[in-house]
């Protein structure tokens, strides 16, 4: 069974400025990950996804994120956030065989002018 | 933006109703997921379907969710008998495919906000 762990209930954050979103997972077998974005009301929008190869993965709107095995993280970074950025952040696993995504708590992000 | 259409947005109902809730998943997509999300963010994956047919499920022991994707209709999820706890955010997803590798991206509709008072 794949966990998935999401250190920050709420990051706050000023326009402009850099945020990173932590995530970590445990699973030993080889796994997916992903981010999605949900605003408030909306349903999840998808960000980016690690499947294989290059550890780093572009994603729209300007965000990335590593990938590092021996850390079991996929953390999530934008290099200068908007106001529209303002939602609640998930991350996401899968693996062979299962049952679609298992997400983590989210992560609400604040930005103010 | 999303093109998997769910409706209806918001749906009330007593304890004891049944509630319907339906999704159409973006075209070409075979592959149909519903899942719970209730207030403190926990997701709850409940079913999902290739084509008409189911791939996995919970167990749903008390069999009061039930669910389908006839052809060239709708998906839909029912609850036949709507209890408090069933009060969430239900949100149907669908992707290209959900193979043994698990790697497929899934694409959200907005989902159905389930009220049961």
């Amino acid at each position: 069974t794949q966990t998935v762990s999401q250190s920050d209930a709420h990051v706050t954050v000023f326009e402009g400025d850099s945020v990173e979103l932590r995530c970590n997972y445990s699973y030993g077998g080889s796994i997916y990950l992903s981010w999605y974005i949900q605003h408030h009301g909306r349903g999840l929008q998808f960000l980016l996804k690690y499947y294989s190869g290059n550890p780093v993965v572009q994603g729209v709107n300007g965000f990335e994120a590593e990938f590092s095995k021996s850390d079991s993280s996929f953390h999530l970074r934008k290099a200068s956030v908007h106001w529209s950025d303002s939602a609640v952040y998930f991350c996401a696993v899968s693996a062979i065989y299962a049952q679609g995504l298992t997400f983590g708590l989210g992560t609400r992000v604040s930005v103010f002018p | 933006n999303s093109k998997v259409i769910q409706t209806p947005r918001y749906l009330v109902k007593g304890q004891g109703q049944k509630a319907k809730m339906r999704c159409i998943p973006e075209k070409g997509h075979p592959v149909v997921f519903w899942y719970q999300q209730n207030k403190n963010n926990e997701f709850k994956f409940l079913i999902n379907f290739q084509n008409q047919e189911v791939l996995q499920q919970i167990d749903m022991t008390e069999k009061r969710f039930s669910a389908e994707c006839p052809s060239n209709s709708p998906c839909s999820l029912e609850i036949q008998s709507s209890e408090a706890g069933d009060s969430a955010l239900y949100l149907c997803a669908s992707s290209w495919d959900w193979g043994v590798s698990g790697a497929e991206t899934l694409y959200f509709g907005s989902g159905t906000r389930l009220t049961v008072l």
